[in-house]
């Protein structure tokens, strides 16, 4: 069964650097989205992204963040200058379409920002 | 006010036992619901969704979606240890903008044999 991947399963970095999360979504799937998970928290919206543009945001996704598909097959997520409380485990998930069009998710990249 | 509710567990049950998993919501506006099981630092796996209230059947797991009163549920039949992992329910408004799930906390649901 076809699915999402994710890279680098873990990323550590220093406060203020770059980080580029990865994704590659399912295929033939139009809508891609990040949601993040903070440790013991729920796992909250970020943005979605369709026909090469951001679709939807949430107040999280401020302009340290980015999303891009550089390619036919990539989804990416920037933060610019990480800050501690970017910790968490990010999530890719993609959706063929939005009505009766279930959200499939990756397995996440654990980010650690020290 | 938070806009889904779910009981965090633990929730600790015999093999073979039924487990029913349970979520209220304040947003009228919500169409659309689903159920995801996630286990240990993994993604979210989707179970079920459905659009409408009602029961909505599949293999071992029931959905049920109450409009009236703003509950979900999910009932797993059955019970197997591999069950055991935390479960998520979400709901979404559909504005055609992609999917903005809201989720619940999770519940975290162990079967023991």
């Amino acid at each position: 069964e076809p699915e999402v991947t994710q890279t680098p399963s873990h990323q550590v970095t220093q406060m203020g650097q770059e980080v580029i999360l990865r994704c590659v979504p399912i295929s033939n799937h139009l809508y891609f989205y990040w949601y993040r998970q903070i440790l013991g928290q729920k796992v909250e919206f970020l943005v979605s992204f369709y026909n090469n543009e951001i679709s939807e945001k949430s107040e999280i996704f401020d302009d340290q963040f980015s999303v891009e598909r550089p390619d036919g097959s990539n989804f990416t997520l920037k933060i610019r200058s990480t800050k501690l409380e970017d910790s968490a485990m990010y999530f890719c998930a993609s959706s063929p379409g939005v009505y009766n069009s279930p959200l499939h998710f990756g397995n996440g990249t654990r980010l650690t920002v020290t | 006010q938070k806009e889904v509710e779910q009981d965090p567990g633990p929730l600790s049950v015999p093999e073979g036992a039924i487990v029913s998993l349970n979520c209220t919501y304040s947003n009228s506006a919500f169409q659309y619901f689903m159920w995801y099981r996630q286990y240990s630092r993994k993604g979210p796996e989707l179970l079920m969704y459905t659009y409408s209230s009602g029961n909505k059947e599949d293999g071992r797991f029931t959905a049920q979606v109450d409009k009236s009163s703003k509950y979900i549920s999910l009932f797993i039949r059955d019970s197997q240890p591999s069950d055991s992992a935390t479960y998520l329910c979400a709901s979404d408004i559909l504005t055609g903008g992609g999917n903005k799930l809201t989720f619940g906390t999770g519940t975290q649901l162990k079967v023991e044999l």
